[in-house]
Parts: structure tokens; C-alpha cells; sequence
């Protein structure tokens, strides 16, 4: 079964860089992407892309197996839960991991 | 744009009971896809479509059914609702499935 792994928890202090990580098992997968979900809201796209790439202060790092998304000078308002998904399969949908919870310390 | 519409935004139901959730879009886009979140298992694949007339099953579609009659509208049925399918439930759209997929708000389910 296609799996996507990625760590449960993360914290960090206030102005940090913090990176959270995520690897897949999906033997055709394509692209990485990056969503950011606040509860009550609609998740949102951070990053993607199936090479390093930078959104603001967002990065992705890139690896056939593996990405990382490094979040730079992190805040007290990006406590939210981070989705690491891969795009796979004929019609290109993506498979989530289950999901980081960032908590960030002041 | 309103983007992705969904409605209800809360529900409770009774087991056996059954109901349609509403997902619209009106970006015109071809994909569309239904997701439920549940704690420590991220969001998970119901059913999506690939554009009008168009639906495949995801990776947890048991329980559900969907229709894609118009590009802008498709609807996620429940025929015997089961605690099992107590969630959040999330629709998204996107040009084609390589692209941006846009979510909708969420609809909060709960089944007694």
C-alpha cells in the first residue's frame, strides 16, 4: 500500500528555523506537495514541486523518496498542522500523510 | 470567485440515517475530490473525479457514493450513515489533479 510517513509532532521556538520531514512509499509518485491546515479552515498550499523550491518563507527540499519543508523565522502563528501529500497513480491524486502538529514556544 | 462551497458545514446523524453532502465550485475546474479527516490518519481519499461523468473510487470509499453530473457540483451521499464515518470531510478542486488542489471549509460530521 502507497504510504506517506511523517513525524506526528514538532516544536520549536519563536525565530527558529523548523523543518519537518517527510518520506513516501509510492512507487510512481510525482510531485511533492506541502498544505497547511489551521482547524475550522480550508487547507492550503504551501509548496510544491518535484525539485527544492522556496514560497516566501516556506522551503522544500527534494529528494526521489523524501522532502523536507523548512519553515524560516517560525511565530507563534504558524502553530497549525502541516500535510506532506505525493502525487501518484494514473489520474495524478494525491495520498496524504497523516499529518504535524507545529507547536511553537515563545 | 467563491472557490470551493461546501454545505453543510455541521451535521449530526443517527446510524441508518442517510444524507448528501454539498461540494460546488466555480473556477470551472475538471478535478474534483472528496477527503475525511480523522485524528492521526491525515486526510484520506473518498472518491474524485477527473471531470463530468467521471468518478473513480479513492482509497476509503466504502460507505459512499458520488455523481459528477455538472463540472461545477459533486456531491458525496451517505445511504446508512455508520459511526465509523463520524469526521471532517473535505472537498477539492483543481484544474487537472497535477495542480494546486483547492479546498473547501469542511463539513463536520457526526454519527450517533
Amino acid at each position: 500500500k502507497d504510504q506517506v510517513f511523517q513525524p506526528s509532532t514538532v516544536a520549536s521556538s519563536e525565530g527558529a528555523v523548523v523543518e519537518i520531514f517527510c518520506n513516501h512509499s509510492v512507487s510512481n509518485a510525482y510531485n511533492f506537495f506541502w498544505y497547511l491546515h489551521f482547524p475550522g479552515c480550508a487547507p492550503r498550499l504551501l509548496v510544491k514541486g518535484s525539485k527544492p523550491s522556496q514560497q516566501g518563507r516556506y522551503n522544500m527540499t527534494y529528494e526521489r523518496f523524501s522532502s523536507s519543508l523548512l519553515i524560516l523565522q517560525v511565530r507563534e502563528a504558524d502553530a497549525a498542522v502541516y500535510y506532506c501529500a505525493v502525487e501518484c497513480g494514473s489520474a495524478r491524486q494525491l495520498t496524504f500523510g497523516s499529518g504535524t502538529q507545529l507547536t511553537v514556544l515563545p | 470567485n467563491a472557490g470551493v462551497t461546501q454545505t453543510p458545514k455541521f451535521q449530526v446523524l443517527k446510524t441508518g440515517q442517510s444524507m448528501t453532502l454539498q461540494c460546488a465550485q466555480d473556477m470551472n475546474h475538471e478535478y474534483m475530490s472528496w477527503y475525511r479527516q480523522d485524528p492521526g490518519m491525515g486526510l484520506r481519499l473518498i472518491h474524485y473525479s477527473v471531470g463530468a461523468g467521471i468518478t473513480d473510487q479513492g482509497e476509503v470509499p466504502n460507505g459512499y457514493n458520488v455523481s459528477r453530473s455538472t463540472t461545477e457540483d459533486f456531491p458525496l451521499r451517505l445511504l446508512s450513515a455508520a459511526p465509523s464515518q463520524t469526521s471532517v470531510y473535505f472537498c477539492a478542486s483543481s484544474p487537472q489533479g497535477t495542480d494546486e488542489q483547492y479546498f473547501g471549509p469542511g463539513t463536520r460530521l457526526t454519527v450517533t
